[in-house]
Order: C-alpha cells, then structure tokens, then sequence
C-alpha cells in the first residue's frame, strides 16, 4: 500500500498558485518526499524532493512539515501545461528504487 | 543529453505468447525500474537493476522477468500473456554511483502493451 495520502481532485485558475497537500504520517527518518507528474499517457515526470527541509527549484518548490507527516508541492504560476495527476512518493535515501505509487492529485487548470 | 527510451512504444500480442521490452536509460545512469501502469491498478513496481543485479522486486507473478546488460540497458519479458497484461510499462532510470547512494529516478515514454 502507498505510504502517502492526497486529495483526488484539485482545480487552480491559471495564473494562481496551485497548492496540493500530500499525507505521509509513517514517513521514517531516511525517507524522502518525491513529486511527480504524469501528463495523460507520458510517462511520470520528476519534479523535486527534498528531506526536511524547504525546496525549491524552476518547477516548483516543497514545503515539508516540522514533524514531516505532511508536506505541500507549491507550483506559483500555475499554467494549463501543468494539469496533471501529482503523485506524492516516500522511498527511501539510500539502496533500491521501489517507488510506491498512490492514486494521486488530478489537478486541473482552468483558464 | 537524452532521455530515457523505450522500443517498441506500442505492441500488440495474442493471449499464450510471450513479448520482450527494452530500455536506453539516460547516459551514465546504472539503476534501471521497471513499472506496471493500468487504470485498475495504477503505478506499481514490477523490478530494478543495479549493475546487472536485480536489488529488488515486486509482487508481480514469475512470468515477469527482466535483465540489465553491461551498459546498463535493460529488458523485460513477458511470457504466457495473459489479457490482463495489457498496460502501459514504464523503464525509469537513475544515476546511481554505488548501491547506497540515492537520486531521482528519471522516466521513459512507455511501451504500451495490448494483449487480445
């Protein structure tokens, strides 16, 4: 089962930060929060990840809770390129890359 | 620098037959996932390769194997496919240094497999 938990569905008008929470209250010591996206039939593309603390790169940034049983992708300038389904993933640091996938945000952008 | 590809991006087989994926990852990058994409089940791990090892691997049945080859590139079969094979399969890779050492993992387009 996905260690993480996020909203199905989610609309933002283009321009407006779009903001979408994701859930991971069993997140262990040497986890990482990842984000990625995956626009209709492409495969899932990265987008950050970060530990516990604050990130930000030319795609968007990622606030991590203190407890870091929660975090919130942040994409400031949302455009209808970035409607998408979100995926939250919490793998850990180091050895094997066994992604578990939840079901994801849908988001949408609206004009 | 290119991105991860994968041949063929769409296949088509008979129900019985067995089928076989490849996988280009990124230059440099020595970890290769493969993972399973259907709307019932969504996104899950089928099996990665490090060096030509398999460091871990998924629930799926023994009828899903793979490989990893001395440049990284990867392949994974199908035999005896079933029609609830059909879905899109994903390579992903990663540059990974050692077997401790961690990055992002980096998707290719998918082969999209239609059993009949």
């Amino acid at each position: 089962d996905a260690k993480t938990t996020q909203p199905p569905s989610m609309d933002c008008a283009e321009g407006r930060a779009a903001n979408l929470p994701c859930n991971h209250s069993t997140i262990s010591g040497n986890e990482y929060v990842y984000w990625y996206r995956q626009i209709h039939s492409q495969g899932p593309q990265y987008i950050i990840h970060g530990l516990k603390n604050n990130e930000t790169n030319e795609m968007a940034s990622l606030i991590i809770t203190e407890d870091r049983k929660s975090s919130t992708l942040i994409l400031p300038h949302a455009t209808l390129r970035d409607t998408a389904v979100y995926y939250c993933i919490v793998s850990r640091a180091s050895g094997t890359y066994k992604y578990i996938f939840g079901t994801g945000t849908r988001l949408k952008v609206l004009a | 620098k290119a991105g991860v590809t994968q041949t063929p991006r769409y296949l088509i087989k008979t129900r019985g037959q067995q089928v076989t994926l490849s996988c280009s990852p990124i230059s440099g990058h020595r970890s290769v996932s493969w993972y399973q994409q259907t709307p019932g089940q969504g996104l899950q791990f089928l099996f990665e390769y490090f060096s030509e090892t398999q460091r871990n691997k998924g629930n799926f049945p023994g009828r899903f194997s793979g490989r990893q080859f001395s440049n990284s590139r990867s392949e994974m079969n199908v035999s005896t496919l079933e029609l609830g094979d059909s879905a899109l399969y994903l390579c992903a890779s990663s540059l990974s240094i050692d077997s401790e050492t961690y990055y992002e993992q980096y998707f290719g387009p998918g082969t999209r497999l239609t059993v009949t």
